[in-house]
């Protein structure tokens, strides 16, 4: 069965510090793979996408994300945290007939 | 600025006593969804349209029912709220031409207490 597996449900970084969140796919097909975030209280917002156009994806808010068909990983980076990132994180992946598969989230804790 | 809009933000419900939430979208996508979200998991999916076609999930209990009457509108209805419906319920729409790569639109959801 198609799977997303995202490591560690939660991740503490330090403001200014890397942000590495890790997702792992199961698939035998190049998969459409999505990063949402979630804030408190609100709807899913989409991060980036990976479409096969590219390896290296940029997204808003300063992340990005790298797709690596060898790994079976699309994990999720950003240089440098802020404040405002402390949200939740979904790594997803689109089955064939156009359905999420969501893994079960990251919760990004930013200490000041 | 096109967007999913659902409302209310929040609702508060009685045991028992049917409800309505309501989503509708601008981007006249021609797939919505309704998922629902409870506390610290991950968005699991009730159904969706496909234009007026209604595609059940097989696991979505018989409580909860959907309408679309058009492009732009669809609703969710639980018809006897209990306890464990209390949740975030989140609307999305999708399009299907080729070139959107087929990234959904999530509105802000729904918060539904169950008293």
């Amino acid at each position: 069965a198609q799977s997303v597996t995202q490591l560690g449900s939660h991740v503490s970084v330090s403001e200014g510090a890397l942000v590495l969140l890790r997702c792992n796919y199961s698939s035998s097909v190049p998969p459409y793979l999505f990063w949402y975030v979630q804030y408190p209280n609100q709807g899913l917002q989409l991060l980036l996408k990976y479409t096969s156009a590219a390896t290296l994806v940029k997204g808003i808010n300063g992340f990005e994300a790298e797709f690596k068909k060898s790994e079976t990983s699309f994990h999720l980076t950003k240089p440098s945290a802020h404040m405002s990132d402390a949200a939740e994180y979904f790594c997803v992946r689109m089955d064939s007939s156009y359905k999420l598969i969501f893994g079960s989230g990251t919760r990004l804790l930013v200490r000041p | 600025d096109a967007m999913v809009i659902q409302n209310p933000r929040y609702q508060v419900t009685q045991f028992g006593k049917p409800v309505t939430l309501s989503c509708s979208q601008t981007l006249n996508h021609n797939v919505m969804y309704w998922y629902q979200q409870k506390s610290s998991q991950a968005p699991k999916l009730l159904f969706h349209y496909y234009d007026k076609d209604f595609n059940n999930e097989a696991d979505t209990p018989d409580n909860f029912q959907s309408r679309r009457p058009n492009t732009s509108f669809c609703f969710l209805d639980i018809r006897s709220p209990g306890l464990g419906d209390a949740a975030m319920y989140l609307c999305a729409t999708r399009s299907h031409l080729q070139g959107f790569f087929y990234e959904q639109y999530f509105g802000p959801g729904t918060r539904l207490t169950v008293t």
